[in-house]
């Protein structure tokens, strides 16, 4: 069962913010939102993850909706290296690691 | 600071051989380990997970399995592989309890 639904591609322009949305309307209480993205031919990069409040670190920022239906990452600054499949996946505080990958979303940043 | 390796980076392997891949971490003890494969075109998905020596769990049926002989090794095998197994197969760790996970470059696997 897909928990999260997000669009299938995206343009974003180079130094512009690029601005992911992600569905989770089914998310409970104890499930956390993950982001990972992955350049082609990589393996997966942890970018950030939370739960109930907005989240920033030095790669990207996370808008949780007070709901928590749905999610933003957003990179403030996008340069051609951020192109790359980006997963939002939701898990629940006692999975470990255990990540349901979806389909996610193809970000091509153009200069 | 911890680092996973995972190896070969490619292999080219006949329909009926055996497999075996590689995958190490350092720089923590106790890890929770998986195994993931990617086909063509398509999603990462979870084989095996690991939260101890010789604690595996197999979250698909298939054609592989997988082992743990040392606390921070994971062995990914196949006594004959078949065509279907071809893919970008990831190695993954976690700390214990609740946390992110971190990926290996990855194996990719052609099956001729």
């Amino acid at each position: 069962d897909a928990k999260t639904t997000q669009p299938p591609s995206m343009d974003c322009a180079e130094g512009r913010a690029a601005n992911l949305p992600c569905n989770h309307s089914t998310i409970s209480g104890n499930e956390y939102v993950y982001w990972y993205r992955q350049i082609h031919s990589q393996g997966p990069q942890y970018i950030i993850h939370g739960l109930k409040n907005n989240e920033t670190n030095e790669m990207a920022s996370l808008i949780i909706t007070e709901d928590r239906k749905s999610s933003t990452l957003i990179l403030p600054h996008a340069t051609l290296r951020d192109t790359a499949v980006y997963y939002c996946i939701v898990r629940p505080t006692d999975s470990w690691g255990k990540l349901q990958f979806g389909a996610g979303t193809q970000v091509v940043v153009t200069p | 600071s911890q680092t996973i390796h995972q190896w070969p980076a490619t292999l080219v392997q006949p329909v009926g051989s055996p497999l075996s891949l590689e995958c190490t971490v350092e720089g923590t003890s106790n890890p929770n380990l998986y195994w993931y494969r990617q086909a063509a075109g398509r999603g990462l998905q979870l084989l095996f997970y690991s939260i101890g020596i010789d604690q595996i769990s197999s979250e698909v049926p298939q054609n592989l399995s997988a082992s743990r002989p040392q606390d921070r090794q994971f062995i990914l095998s196949s006594k004959k592989l078949l065509l279907s197994d071809s893919g970008f197969y990831l190695c993954a760790w976690s700390e214990q309890g609740v946390s992110e996970a971190f990926f290996g470059q990855g194996t990719r696997l052609t099956v001729v």
